[in-house]
């Protein structure tokens, strides 16, 4: 069965302080990996998607990793603007169906 | 600007009454998706279709229902056999391009609680 965990639940960061957000998958044949961005009462946003092991992909302070078995978004000097939930999805079918993990909420203090 | 439009941004239930969300998008994309939102859970796929007038289930659709006439419009209904509805639903869209790999676009949602 197609899953995806997301760890940690929670992220308090102070403003500057770089961390990594985990996406560990088990999907049979990865189609694509997707980040989102999740600010509160709106819809996801589109972030990121990865297609294989060894991909990057940057846009600002956030970058994507993907290895066969978990993605990470590494977040270099947070602002506090970056405070969002962060979801990751996988697709492993031709449907184009998404399996979504639970999220990561980020918090970044000033 | 292209995007997707959902409405209304906040709706109440009665008990025993079907309500409609809508979805409109102009992003000309073909598949679109419905997805239920709970706290502390993952998104779950309600519906989707993949191109008008055809559309299949998704792994909780008991007690909704769609349709798909045109394009551009996808609306949910959430009937009364649906005991727990209060929840935030997410239209997406997907355009062509690529077998399944381009990513899902997402509206702003409709929030669903019960009177």
């Amino acid at each position: 069965e197609d899953q995806v965990t997301q760890s940690p639940e929670a992220l308090r960061l102070q403003e500057g302080e770089s961390s990594s957000l985990n996406c560990s998958y088990t999907v049979s044949g990865l189609r694509g990996l997707f980040w989102y961005r999740q600010d509160p009462g709106k819809g996801p946003e589109f972030l990121f998607t990865l297609y294989s092991a060894g991909e990057e992909k940057e846009k600002e302070r956030l970058k994507a990793t993907l290895t066969k078995k978990e993605s990470f978004l590494h977040i270099t000097a947070p602002k506090p603007e970056d405070s969002a939930t962060y979801l990751c999805a996988v697709q492993g079918g031709s449907q184009g169906n998404l399996i979504f993990g639970k999220g990561t909420k980020l918090s970044v203090k000033p | 600007d292209g995007g997707i439009t959902q409405s209304p941004k906040y709706l109440f239930r009665k008990e025993g009454q079907n309500v409609t969300l809508s979805c409109e998008q102009n992003l000309n994309h073909d598949a679109m998706y419905w997805y239920r939102q709970d706290p502390g859970q993952g998104l779950r796929l309600i519906y989707y279709s993949q191109i008008v007038n055809d559309f299949q289930k998704g792994d909780i659709a008991e007690g909704y229902s769609v349709s798909r006439e045109k394009k551009e419009s996808f609306p949910l209904t959430v009937t009364s056999a649906q005991k727990n509805p209060t929840a935030f639903y997410l239209c997406a869209s997907r355009g062509a391009g690529g077998i399944g790999n381009q990513p899902q676009h997402f509206g702003d949602g409709t929030r669903l609680s019960i009177l």
